[in-house]
């Protein structure tokens, strides 16, 4: 069974602070993409960074960054020089890549707040 | 460039009736596909639609039904309505599946 676990069901740090949110995930497909999803309390989900599976480099988006370790199946998103607007909801998620077969796998969430 | 729209944001149903919810992809997408979202069963896959057809189904009863039409809005349909399918419903949409999803702001659904 492909699974997503998040083990911080809720975290808290200071503004500006770095903050770290784990993630691992269980397949046996070797092609798929990884994702971090964020959603405030406005319930949209909004896409924060993708990796794909075949790539070493981890991914990075200005204070968001990766540190995907394949072979440990772990995926966790650094967020630098935190701010108040990035209190969410995190989502990590794969998709496999093969037969179509499109569905995002969620892992549990874990609620961020950054306090002022 | 708009986004995913879901319509209607928010629904009171009664147990028993049936419910369509309606999802609007962002221009040029095709891959629209359906998460119901609770805070017990977190995140799950409802189904996938491409150029009007369903490439995937979760695992959910055969009640939740959904379609595609040729400008890729899709439909969500849930019938003879239980209290445990009371839950934020999101859509998303992409250009071929496997690509970036983007997602509307759900519809809430409260079944009494």
């Amino acid at each position: 069974a492909q699974t997503v676990t998040q083990s911080q069901p809720e975290m808290s740090v200071q503004e500006a602070e770095t903050v770290t949110l784990s993630c691992t995930y269980d397949t046996s497909e070797n092609n798929y993409y990884l994702f971090w999803y964020k959603q405030p309390p406005s319930r949209q989900m909004i896409l924060v960074i993708r990796q794909e599976a075949y790539k070493q480099q981890n991914a990075t988006e200005n204070r968001f960054s990766v540190n995907f370790q394949k072979a440990a199946k772990s995926f966790s998103l650094k967020i630098s020089d935190s701010q108040l607007g990035d209190t969410a909801m995190y989502f990590c998620a794969f998709t496999i890549l093969m037969d179509s077969n499109y569905q995002l796998i969620w892992g549990a969430g874990t609620k961020l707040i950054i306090k002022p | 460039k708009a986004g995913v729209t879901q319509t209607p944001r928010y629904l009171i149903k009664t147990r028993g009736q049936q419910v369509t919810l309606s999802c609007s992809p962002i221009s040029g997408h095709r891959s629209v596909s359906w998460y119901q979202q609770t805070p017990g069963q977190g995140l799950q896959f409802l189904f996938e639609y491409f150029s009007e057809t369903q490439r995937n189904k979760g695992n959910f009863p055969g009640r939740f039904s959904g379609r595609q039409f040729s400008n890729s809005r899709s439909e969500m349909n849930v019938s003879t309505l239980e209290l445990g399918d009371s839950a934020l419903y999101l859509c998303a949409s992409s250009l071929l599946g496997n690509t970036e999803a983007f997602f509307g702001q759900g519809t809430r659904l409260t079944v009494v």
